[in-house]
């Protein structure tokens, strides 16, 4: 299994509050990913890290901020939570043209 | 617009039997092509890739088939097996320089009866 860990695993809130998921990796890889999956959906990407302090928008970014000041270190913000926000997240690692490792997910209920 | 397909949301098959999972994509720039197993309450977890200059990829029970000319990918498991049951989902990545990330189609449910 590839070093990825999501934490905090399950979380509750409530909508208008802001919410900070963690990934971290053990492997050292340089690009790192945020996805949420959704029934009728599948994986959509957040957003991506392709280095320390170099981050881009994915497919489904609006309400969404992330920060990678380390290279283990990739996180995803929720500024102000809504209850579309619901949602299982996982954080992946992995270069372009090769195979992604996924972490274990972090299933967020916001109320 | 979905770029990546799976058209069936649910497949049961016999243990035993040939598990033959679809997939079709639209972009003609996907040139790197990976299936993911899923059970509940964990992670994707990769499962087989092909690259656009081969047709087929095999590795164990599992093969991938790729036509290219039809914009197609499938998985075949054989035998398939209850520990198989699971969503799988096919994914396609366009080259290095693009936006990076994969593609996902919305996953197929697989159910192996013993």
């Amino acid at each position: 299994d590839a070093g990825i860990t999501q934490s905090p695993r399950h979380k509750v809130t409530e909508t208008g509050t802001p919410v900070t998921l963690r990934c971290h990796q053990t492997e050292n890889h340089r690009y790192m990913y945020w996805y949420r999956q959704d029934p009728g959906h599948g994986l959509r990407l957040i957003h991506y890290s392709y280095g320390v302090k170099d981050t881009d928008k994915g497919e489904v970014s609006d309400g969404y901020s992330v920060s990678r000041s380390k290279t283990e270190d990739f996180l995803l913000t929720l500024e102000s939570a809504t209850s579309s926000q619901t949602s299982v997240y996982f954080c992946a690692i992995g270069q372009v043209q090769e195979t992604q490792y996924f972490g274990p997910g972090t299933r967020l209920l916001v109320l | 617009d979905q770029q990546v397909k799976q058209n069936s949301p649910s497949l049961s098959v016999q243990e035993g039997r040939i598990s033959i999972l679809n997939c079709d994509y639209t972009n003609s720039m996907f040139d790197y092509f990976l299936w993911y197993k899923k059970y509940p309450a964990e992670g994707p977890t990769f499962l087989i890739s092909i690259s656009s200059i081969k047709d087929k990829n095999e590795d164990g029970r599992f093969t991938v088939f790729l036509n290219k000319s039809a914009k197609h990918l499938s998985l075949h498991i054989v035998p398939s097996q209850p520990g198989d049951s699971a969503v799988y989902f096919c994914a396609a990545s366009a080259p290095a320089g693009s936006q990076g990330n994969l593609i996902f189609g919305k996953g197929t449910k697989l159910s192996v009866k013993p």
